[in-house]
């Protein structure tokens, strides 16, 4: 199975500072296709599940250019440029490269 | 626009049986693969299992802890979704959420707002 792990676990951040989140896994995420699935999920207080960005760095519709998705094979970032007060919450990154396996989440709160 | 609601949860005792339910609809539910996803109080998000579409075969993946005791089965005709628990154990007290990918591959775009499980004496 494919373990992933996020770190930090907790990140307090300042309001309208950046903020950032590894994702890494225990093996290459590159499919047979060549696509690499890895995705951030974000869980707000009360809110259903919302997806940020998919494939490592594609916006999913409505997602605020704030917030972007970078790496490869086995290693990935998810920045928030400027943290808002809605962004609290926590973060997972999933990859569904082989099955479905998510990181631990990174919980995002504000100073 | 696509919804999903589940339905189905409530207490139970261990060794006890429950099925959930997830009602699809905004989208041809038949080729689309469905999964089931848990969260346990206070912890992160465990995937269950899936289902794929008809086109690929509509067969299943568990998750090795509630594989043999948790079964996933899809009724397209009427765009739902189920997750039959058996041999529920404490350990499977969660949030119980339905979610599937619709337009961008690879990943979970669409979620349902969860059914709780309490498994306890």
């Amino acid at each position: 199975d494919i373990v992933m792990t996020q770190t930090p676990l907790s990140s307090p951040v300042t309001l309208g500072q950046p903020a950032s989140i590894s994702c890494r896994s225990s093996q290459s995420l590159v499919h047979s296709n060549g696509d690499t699935y890895l995705s951030w999920l974000q869980q707000r207080p009360g809110q259903p599940l919302r997806l940020l960005i998919y494939k490592i760095s594609n916006r999913f519709s409505g997602v605020p250019d704030r917030f972007s998705g970078s790496g490869a094979g086995a290693d990935f970032t998810l920045r928030i440029s400027r943290v808002e007060a809605e962004d609290v919450g926590v973060y997972y990154c999933m990859q569904a490269t082989q099955l479905i396996t998510f990181g631990q989440g990174t919980r995002l709160e504000i100073k | 626009e696509v919804q999903l609601v589940e339905s189905g949860g409530g207490l139970v005792k261990p060794g006890g049986s429950l099925r959930l339910s997830c009602a699809a609809s905004g989208f041809t539910f038949t080729n689309v693969w469905m999964y089931w996803v848990r969260q346990a109080p206070g912890k992160g998000l465990e995937w269950v299992g899936r289902i794929k579409g008809k086109i690929d075969g509509g067969t299943t993946d568990y998750a090795a802890p509630v594989k043999g005791r948790f079964t996933i089965s899809r009724d397209d005709s009427e765009n739902t979704l189920y997750l039959q628990m058996n041999s529920l154990k404490t350990e499977d007290t969660a949030m119980y959420y339905c979610a599937t990918c619709i337009t961008a591959p690879g990943s979970f775009d669409s979620w349902g707002q969860g059914t709780l499980v309490t498994v306890s004496s």
